[in-house]
C-alpha cells in the first residue's frame, strides 16, 4: 500500500530562516515523489518532482528536496524563507503499481513571520 | 496555455439537494482526474478518465456520486442527494497520455459546503 505522512500540519518560520517541511512515504516499489504548493485561492502548483534520476531535486522558487531511500523520506527545504512562501504544501507519491493515482499527505501550512 | 479550470469556485447547498461540479482540463490532455479533500484530511483520489472512459473509479465514495466526461473534453461530477459529509474541496487534474512519471496539473478546486 502507498501512503504519505507529513509531520507537522502547521509550521512557522521567521523571514530569512530555513524552511524544512517533512515528508515520509510508504511504497512497495520505487516511487515517484512530488511536492505541490497551494497559495490562497489558487490551485495546486507543482514545486518539484523526483523521478529516479538525481536524488537532490531542485524546484521553483528556491525550493529543493532530497530523496533518501534508506529513510523513506523526501523532505522539502529552502535556505531562506520569504513572505511569499506562506502557503499550504502537499507531498504526494505514485508508482507503477498505483497507476496514475496520486497519494497525498495531509498537507503542511507554512506561516512566515516578518 | 490555459490551465485546468473548475466551476463553480464555491457552492453552498442544503442536505438532500443536488450539485454538479464542472472541470475543463488543459487542452489536449486525455487524462482527467477528480480528487477530494475533506477539511484537515489528505487529498484523496476519486476517479480517473482516459478520454471519455472511466479508467479507475475505485475512490468514488458511493453511488450518490456520478462522474461523466462526454466527448472526452470537460467532465462533470454530480452529487445527488448531497449529505453533510460530502463537504470539502473537490479538485480536478489533467495530464497528457505518455509514458513515464507524468505530472498532474491541478485546478483551483470547488469548495462544496453542505448544510
Amino acid at each position: 500500500a502507498q501512503s504519505v505522512t507529513q509531520l507537522g500540519s502547521h509550521v512557522s518560520v521567521s523571514e530569512g530562516a530555513l524552511v524544512l517541511l517533512r515528508c515520509n512515504y510508504s511504497s512497495s516499489v520505487p516511487p515517484y515523489l512530488f511536492w505541490y504548493v497551494q497559495y490562497p485561492n489558487q490551485g495546486l502548483q507543482l514545486l518539484l518532482k523526483y523521478t529516479s534520476a538525481a536524488t537532490l531535486v531542485k524546484g521553483i522558487n528556491g525550493f529543493e528536496a532530497e530523496f533518501k531511500k534508506s529513510e523513506t523520506s523526501f523532505h522539502l527545504t529552502k535556505p531562506s524563507a520569504h513572505m511569499s512562501d506562506a502557503a499550504e504544501y502537499f507531498c504526494a507519491v505514485r508508482n507503477e503499481s498505483t497507476g496514475n493515482q496520486f497519494y497525498f499527505g495531509t498537507g503542511t501550512s507554512l506561516t512566515v513571520i516578518p | 496555455e490555459a490551465g485546468v479550470t473548475q466551476f463553480p469556485s464555491h457552492s453552498v447547498i442544503e442536505k438532500g439537494q443536488t450539485v454538479t461540479l464542472r472541470c475543463d482540463p488543459i487542452s489536449g490532455h486525455d487524462n482527467l482526474y477528480w480528487y477530494r479533500r475533506v477539511m484537515g484530511k489528505e487529498i484523496k483520489f476519486l476517479l480517473h478518465f482516459v478520454k471519455e472512459s472511466k479508467q479507475d473509479e475505485s475512490g468514488m465514495p458511493n453511488n450518490r456520486f456520478l462522474a461523466e466526461r462526454t466527448g472526452g473534453t470537460y467532465s462533470t461530477l454530480k452529487v445527488q442527494p448531497a449529505e453533510l459529509e460530502d463537504s470539502g474541496v473537490y479538485f480536478c487534474a489533467s495530464s497528457p497520455v505518455r509514458e513515464g512519471p507524468i505530472t498532474q496539473y491541478f485546478g483551483p478546486g470547488t469548495r462544496l459546503t453542505v448544510l
